[in-house]
């Protein structure tokens, strides 16, 4: 079984500040993708980045990074230089290689982040 | 490019009724997952399609089926509808049922059910 736990329930950050979101997981599959997803009120879920578990870097897009700490099966998320238009809901998630789990997306309970000025 | 469309938005149903909510897929992808997201909690997995089969089904009771058709686009079905069954339904889909391949959402289909 996978699970992924996010402890934070919301955070908040001041504008042009960074912040980083938590998210722990726990997977018996050897090989696995890790994802963070941002939804706004409007319900949609925006796939932000992706570390597959053998990447040997950190991944990167733009003003989000991932943490990631292997050993001790955790995924950051680090937002740089927040903008207002961050303010949304986080999902960390996770996707195993074996038939039953690479089907589909386990998720966290989300973290809310809160930008202000 | 489209992206991943879901209908309708928003649906009003009472109990013991049943819905369908439908989903095409973002251009290029041939496999389509349906989550349920109640209020406050992450996505929960329903199943997923491939092929026109379902592959892989989540926690959920036989009530909830669905279809996918010759063209990738797929159709959520609930029968006898609960109040538990209020939530955000969100369709997904993918190029591949790969470990790293991302999974793209749609705006998802609010139901409530009264």
């Amino acid at each position: 079984a996978q699970k992924i736990t996010q402890t934070q329930p919301g955070m908040f950050v001041q504008e042009k500040e960074a912040v980083t979101l938590d998210c722990t997981y726990d997977t018996s599959d050897p090989s696995y993708g890790l994802f963070w997803y941002k939804q706004p009120s409007s319900g949609e879920m925006i796939f932000l980045i992706y570390q597959g578990s053998y990447d040997q870097q950190n991944a990167t897009e733009g003003r989000y990074s991932l943490n990631f700490q292997k050993a001790r099966k955790s995924a950051n998320l680090v937002i740089s230089a927040s903008q207002l238009g961050d303010s949304a809901m986080y999902f960390c998630a996770m996707r195993g290689r074996d038939t039953g789990t690479a089907s589909k997306l386990t998720f966290g309970t989300g973290t809310r982040l809160q930008v202000t000025l | 490019d489209a992206g991943v469309t879901q209908s309708p938005t928003h649906l009003i149903k009472t109990r013991g009724q049943q819905v369908t909510l439908r989903c095409s897929p973002k251009s290029g992808h041939d496999t389509v997952s349906w989550y349920q997201q109640a209020l406050g909690q992450g996505p929960q997995f329903i199943f997923q399609y491939y092929e026109e089969e379902e592959r892989q089904r989540g926690n959920f009771p036989d009530r909830f089926s669905g279809h996918q058709f010759p063209n990738y686009s797929s159709e959520l079905n609930v029968n006898a509808l609960l109040l538990g069954d209020s939530a955000l339904y969100l369709c997904a889909s993918s190029l591949d049922r790969g470990h790293n391949s991302p999974l793209h959402f749609g705006n998802g289909t609010r139901l409530t059910v009264t």
